[in-house]
């Protein structure tokens, strides 16, 4: 079965960086792509971008630019989300979820993650 | 870039009883990309419907998705205790999540 595992909960001081990991299994990890979306404590969905595992191609969320890079391992299926110049709020619940149609980033997510919260606070 | 507007807010109702949630579009949106995902505190979303009316694999059929151009809706027919949740509905290829709309029992 499809299961997207996540690495555990993080706590970062503003300014730092953190990486999360999105280890995929039950599916050909390079057949589909992984988006990312965060979730601040007692708000909605925010889309954060995407990265084509088949071809390595990235859209990110206009206000991450430049802070944000996605990057994946086809040789262990996983995926990664990495977020520099950490602020408070960027303190949320990040999700990787797969994006359910072959070879196309244009798809709805099917199968998510658990989640990992990302604490930023001094 | 599109907005995707939710209403109500929150939406109080029985079980038994149907729930209507809108999704409204700032402008006109492909009904190929339009999703609706479900979530429960303290988990993550999970996708019910697809291409506006096409359910994924495992949603009963008391979840039916509707609407083209500007205006989609998610109908409950009739509410389980497990559906009483907050519901999102996305455009996918624009990358956009509507603000939510929770559904409490009353």
């Amino acid at each position: 079965q499809v299961q997207l595992v996540q690495s555990g909960a993080e706590v970062k001081k503003p300014g730092a960086s953190v990486k999360v990991s999105c280890k995929a299994s039950g599916y050909t990890f390079t057949s589909y792509g992984i988006s990312w979306v965060r979730q601040a404590p007692g708000q909605g969905l925010e889309w954060m971008g995407w990265i084509s595992a088949y071809n390595g191609n990235t859209n990110y969320a206009q206000k991450l630019q430049g802070r944000v890079t996605m990057t994946t391992d086809t040789s262990t299926s996983t995926a990664y989300m990495e977020l520099r110049s950490l602020r408070s709020d960027d303190t949320a619940v990040y999700y990787c979820a797969r994006l359910g149609w072959v070879a196309t980033t244009t798809a709805p997510s099917d199968y998510w993650g658990q989640g990992t919260l990302v604490t930023v606070s001094s | 870039e599109i907005v995707l507007t939710q209403s109500p807010g929150t939406l109080s109702l029985s079980p038994g009883e149907r729930a209507t949630l809108s999704c409204r579009a700032s402008q006109s949106v492909s009904s190929s990309y339009l999703a609706w995902y479900q979530q429960k505190p303290g988990q993550a979303p999970r996708l019910l419907i697809y291409g506006a009316s096409s359910r994924a694999t495992g949603i009963p059929d008391r979840f039916s998705g509707s609407g083209s151009g500007t205006d989609f809706t998610l109908t409950i027919s009739r509410l389980e205790p497990e559906d009483f949740a907050v519901y999102y509905c996305q455009q996918y290829g624009r990358e956009t999540f509507g603000g939510g709309t929770k559904v409490e029992i009353k």
